[in-house]
């Protein structure tokens, strides 16, 4: 079936770097975009950005751009997400998602469908 | 601060319909996508698009937009409906994606 496997629970000193992988399976990895989203504990969602699995575009949210690096290895069908100089307000859940583009008359937007399990990462001294 | 609003909390009586709003003026010319999710689990699709629901989701679930709001409507409410409700679009610029704070569905 379609899904997408994160790695496990990561623990970060402040400081130091966290890569979270997510692999994706069930359909064509190239032909949809990837985004990640982090949830920190009793908070919402939080976008981070977007990579294309096609050409390896990317698009950073601004309050991360300089820490994150978005990749892909397409040869496994794996997404990363790779966060440096981690603070204890980078404390979440990080989860990856499938993302489809659509389309009509009226307007545009996107959709995330499929979900990874979240990885949780915890970054304390 | 979010580009998209949604009110904290509603809460609705079982079997009643109940109608979650997502506001922002990025919705005058981008779709927002619905996400459910339930304590410890991965956010799940619930409606995209016009008024799109992914296979498995029931036909309780609609959504609607006018001018600078989207709309989440639940047509006869199920205690297994309680959960966190998100809204996501694009922003202003159309470059980035981001999401509504939440709103916590209490069936009561």
């Amino acid at each position: 079936q379609v899904q997408l496997v994160q790695s496990g629970a990561e623990v970060k000193k402040p400081g130091a770097s966290v890569k979270v992988s997510c692999k994706a399976s069930g359909y064509t990895f190239t032909s949809y975009g990837i985004s990640w989203v982090r949830q920190a504990p009793g908070q919402g969602l939080e976008w981070m950005g977007w990579i294309s699995t096609y050409n390896g575009n990317t698009h950073y949210a601004q309050n991360l751009q300089g820490r994150v690096t978005m990749t892909t290895d397409t040869s496994t069908s794996t997404a990363y997400m790779e966060l440096r100089s981690l603070r204890s307000d980078d404390t979440a859940v990080y989860y990856c998602a499938r993302g489809t583009y659509y389309y009509d008359s009226s307007a545009e937007g996107d959709a995330f469908d499929i979900w990874g399990q979240g990885t949780m990462v915890t970054v304390s001294s | 601060s979010s580009e998209l609003t949604q009110d904290p909390a509603v809460s609705v009586a079982l079997g009643q319909t109940v109608r979650i709003t997502c506001q922002g003026d990025s919705l005058r010319s981008y779709y927002a996508s619905w996400y459910q999710q339930k304590p410890g689990q991965a956010p799940v699709l619930v409606i995209y698009g016009k008024n799109n629901r992914p296979s498995g989701i029931p036909d309780r679930f609609s959504g609607s937009r006018s001018g600078n709001t989207a709309s989440l409507t639940i047509t006869g409410a199920q205690a297994e409906d309680e959960a966190d409700y998100y809204c996501n679009s694009r922003d202003s610029s159309g470059n980035h994606v981001v999401f509504g704070g939440g709103t916590k569905l209490t069936v009561l």
